[in-house]
């Protein structure tokens, strides 16, 4: 089974500035995908980013990118230019390769609170 | 514009109580989902299906079943409401292909007292 882990519980970051939410996984996969949700106070789960891990460049949504280190399974979110609006709770998530038609499955880590200060 | 619809968004049952939450997706996929989300426990998947006329338990099944009405509509049963059932749960479809991303509604807070 896999299991996704973000220790910290909470993270405080000045406007305009960068911050990097850490989260780390374990998987006896190799092919596999990850992911970071953002979960606004509306309640609402919006995907920020995805990374392939048979892909060694980070993905990059605009101000968001990732550092993937596969081998230490780490996979934290940059955010660049920090906004009030990016104020939520991020979520990591994992999912395993399978075989086509095959139905895969999103695993959760518990979420860290974000909170931008104007 | 719709995406994934649950309705209703707020429900306060009493325990022992049963009510069905309902979820309907317009973007013809082919796989749904429900999960919870409990402070500190993040998302767990409660059942999933991944095609229409199939479902399988996921994480957290204890005290729920589910139905795959047709291709648009998945919905969630409590048959007999428990306080440890008090939750906001939320359902996702997805295409359904390899690394397809979930596609969240809004969530249903239910309360159970």
């Amino acid at each position: 089974a896999q299991t996704v882990t973000q220790s910290q519980p909470e993270m405080s970051v000045q406007e305009a500035e960068t911050v990097t939410l850490s989260c780390t996984y374990d998987t006896s996969e190799s092919n596999y995908y990850l992911f970071w949700y953002k979960q606004p106070p509306s309640r609402q789960m919006i995907l920020v980013i995805r990374q392939e891990a048979y892909k060694q460049q980070n993905a990059t949504e605009n101000r968001f990118s990732v550092n993937f280190q596969k081998a230490a399974k780490s996979f934290s979110l940059k955010i660049s230019d920090s906004q009030l609006g990016d104020t939520a709770m991020y979520f990591c998530a994992f999912m395993k390769h399978v075989a086509a038609g095959a139905n895969s499955k999103l695993t959760f880590g518990k979420g860290i609170t974000l909170s931008v200060r104007p | 514009n719709a995406g994934v619809t649950q309705t209703p968004k707020f429900q306060v049952l009493k325990t022992g109580q049963s009510m069905t939450l309902q979820c309907a997706q317009d973007m013809n996929h082919n796989s749904m989902y429900w999960y919870r989300q409990d402070p500190g426990m993040g998302l767990r998947l409660i059942y999933y299906s991944a095609s229409e006329g199939t479902t399988d338990k996921g994480e957290v099944p204890n005290g729920y079943n589910v139905s795959r009405l047709n291709k648009r509509e998945f919905s969630l049963r409590l048959e007999s409401a428990a306080p440890s059932q008090t939750s906001v749960y939320f359902c996702a479809s997805s295409e359904g292909q390899v690394s397809s991303p979930l596609h969240f509604g809004n969530g249903t807070r239910l309360t159970v007292t």
